[in-house]
């Protein structure tokens, strides 16, 4: 059972534009989200996180939305660059030392 | 300074020989993480160390194991590895200010013949 989802494998955006990632979640229990950039042969990059008791986190040109009630967060780029294009996973975790969850990941190409 | 870093970035190696990777992080994190990272997946975690000891282990065969000599390094020691062990091997760290949030290392490509 897949506790996090991203439902889209890809997106497509033109340079300048906003891209919008989304994934969703089941576990309720769930009360730490992050999104990691990962480039090929790469180990994934620490993008921006959001807690449970937030629902925007905002870091330049990055900002995560949580919607609770849906389950359902959002990562926002604007405005989208070439350098953006790369796979982004969504990953989640409940608190202690318990494992991060991960989505299967988006591939973003932002078009010149 | 959030860097991990992972030795060698490359490994080819037979299915009988031994080898190591290494990990290293001196950000004062107490949780350590292995995931290994095939083509077009995520990361699937291997093992967990907390404060030097393994809390988790995913099942993974006996043919990889970890070690943790000290709150910084993290080993994972290969042996008699299969050619479908073939993939990304990443380190990640967690602790600190950001204690929630896991930084990965830059991984060891991993290739069995």
């Amino acid at each position: 059972d897949q506790q996090v989802k991203q439902n889209s494998p890809s997106l497509s955006v033109q340079e300048g534009r906003i891209s919008i990632l989304n994934c969703d979640y089941t576990n309720s229990m769930f009360d730490y989200f992050l999104w990691y950039k990962k480039y090929p042969a790469e180990g994934p990059t620490f993008l921006i996180s959001i807690s449970s008791i937030k629902d925007k986190n905002e870091d330049g040109r990055f900002t995560v939305f949580l919607n609770k009630s849906a389950k359902h967060l959002s990562l926002h780029i604007v405005p989208s660059q070439p350098g953006d294009s790369a796979v982004y996973f969504c990953a989640a975790r409940n608190s202690g030392n318990t494992p991060l969850v991960f989505g299967k990941g988006t591939r973003l190409s932002v078009i010149a | 300074d959030t860097e991990v870093t992972q030795t060698p970035k490359h490994l080819v190696m037979g299915m009988t020989n031994k080898k190591s990777l290494k990990c290293e992080q001196h950000m004062g994190h107490r949780a350590m993480y292995w995931y290994k990272q095939k083509a077009k997946k995520p990361p699937e975690l291997m093992f967990v160390y907390s404060y030097e000891k393994l809390s988790i282990n995913e099942s993974v065969p006996s043919r990889f194991s970890p070690e943790c000599p000290n709150s910084s390094l993290l080993n994972l020691h290969l042996h008699a590895l299969q050619p479908e062990d073939s993939a990304l091997y990443l380190c990640a760290s967690r602790g600190g200010m950001h204690r929630e949030t896991q930084y990965f290392g830059p991984g060891t490509r991993l290739l069995v013949l």
